[in-house]
Order: C-alpha cells, then structure tokens, then sequence
C-alpha cells in the first residue's frame, strides 16, 4: 500500500442513502483531490483542495459534497445518488498544487448505486 | 482544452516480449509535462514515467521507455521484456506547466500472458 488509503473500498448505495467516502494521506503533503472513474472514460477530475481550500470544483453536481478538515483527511459525502454515479472514486495527493503533476493515489472506491 | 488520446483500448503481449503502447494529445503550449501512470487490478494507480516537453531526450525507467515526438505530438510507451506484473490499465496524462491539473486519456489495457 502507498501513503493514501481510502475507505471503504466497496459501497452499495440506495439512491435515498446518505454515505460518505474517506481519503487519508501519510505523505504530509498540502494538496488532495478526489477523481471519478467510469468504465472506458478518462478519469474526471471532480474536486481539488489545497491547504483544506477547495480551490477546484468541476461542475460537480451538488449531490457530491466534499470536505476537508485538515490536509490529510478528505471525504465526500453522498446524497441521493443516480445509478450513473456508479463508478470507482479515486483519491489522490500531491506535495502541494504546484507539484500536481505528481499525484499519488489511493486504490479507490468502488461504489455501485441502486 | 487539452485532450489526451489513447486509440488501442485493448492490447497483450507475449511474456519477455516488448510492447509499445499509443498517446497522441492535443495543446497549444509550448512547454508541459507527460505521464504514464500504471493502474493493476484492484491496486493503486502509480506513476511510471515522466516526460518533460523542453527535454529532447527521451525519458527511461528501467524496462520502460518513451519516445517522445513533441512536433507529432506523441508520446508512447514502450515496455521491454515484459512481465506478468506489467498486466495493468495504462493511462497516459498531460498536464501544465503553469497549470493544476492532470488530463487523461481513457486509458489502455495491456495484458501479458505467459
């Protein structure tokens, strides 16, 4: 495992459920971000956060709701999903947005929506 | 917008064989970065290579190589003497300079068989 874990690694979801995703980063570093990947698409980045800024938000809809308490812990709450969300959320980390080129990423969670 | 293209959804490869793998993409930048990042079933997206754009020199990490022609505006990799760990997705990004965030392709999935 690298330094960013994410849990849980798999979640079914109703479309009326309230859950969240958690990311962890051991690497000390300033930056997070939380990806969307489908099947046969490039991943889509949703939201960025630098220093527990959010300073991206990529037309997100507002059933995605993150949060970053501090730089190393990153959520995204969940509400009310549509199964086209079904997907695998990754979590990534970089040093700071300066260095965003170099990401290290979490294994994801494979989350499946009802 | 960039765009990053990655045309073979699908390849595989003899174990001990070489392989080379496709990205073309598209910028109006003059200077940027190149990645190749290695996702294995079920694990951690990883970066293999990096390329930056001003270097004429083609970046190598042990078995894994890139040439790189900046006025064709590709970028492929190419895996030598290939293992049965190298069954990954492989996606090629591309991303800024002066910017903050990473484009990716949709991704190739090379099997090795034994």
């Amino acid at each position: 495992e690298t330094g960013v874990t994410q849990t849980p690694r798999h979640l079914v979801m109703g479309m009326t459920n309230k859950k969240s995703l958690k990311c962890e980063q051991h690497l000390g570093h300033n930056a997070m971000y939380w990806y969307k990947q489908s099947a046969k698409k490039p991943l889509e980045l949703m939201f960025v956060y630098s220093l527990e800024e959010r300073v991206e938000n990529n037309s997100v809809p507002s059933r995605f709701s993150p949060e970053c308490p501090n730089s190393s812990h990153l959520f995204l709450h969940l509400h009310t999903l549509q199964p086209e969300d079904s997907a695998l959320y990754l979590c990534a980390s970089s040093q700071d947005r300066a260095h965003y080129y170099e990401q290290y990423f979490g294994p994801g969670t494979r989350l499946t929506v009802t | 917008a960039q765009t990053v293209t990655q045309s073979q959804p699908e390849m595989s490869v003899q174990e001990a064989e070489t392989v080379t793998l496709s990205c073309t993409y598209d910028t109006s930048e003059n200077n940027y970065y190149l990645f190749w990042y290695k996702q294995p079933p079920s694990r951690q997206m990883i970066l293999v290579i990096r390329q930056e754009a001003y270097k004429q020199q083609n970046a190598t990490e042990n078995r894994f190589s890139v040439n790189f022609q900046k006025a064709a505006k590709s970028f492929s990799l190419k895996i030598s003497d290939s293992q049965l760990g190298d069954t990954a997705m492989y996606f090629c990004a591309f991303g800024e300079t002066s910017g903050s965030r990473l484009t990716f392709g949709e991704g190739t999935q090379l099997t090795v068989n034994p």
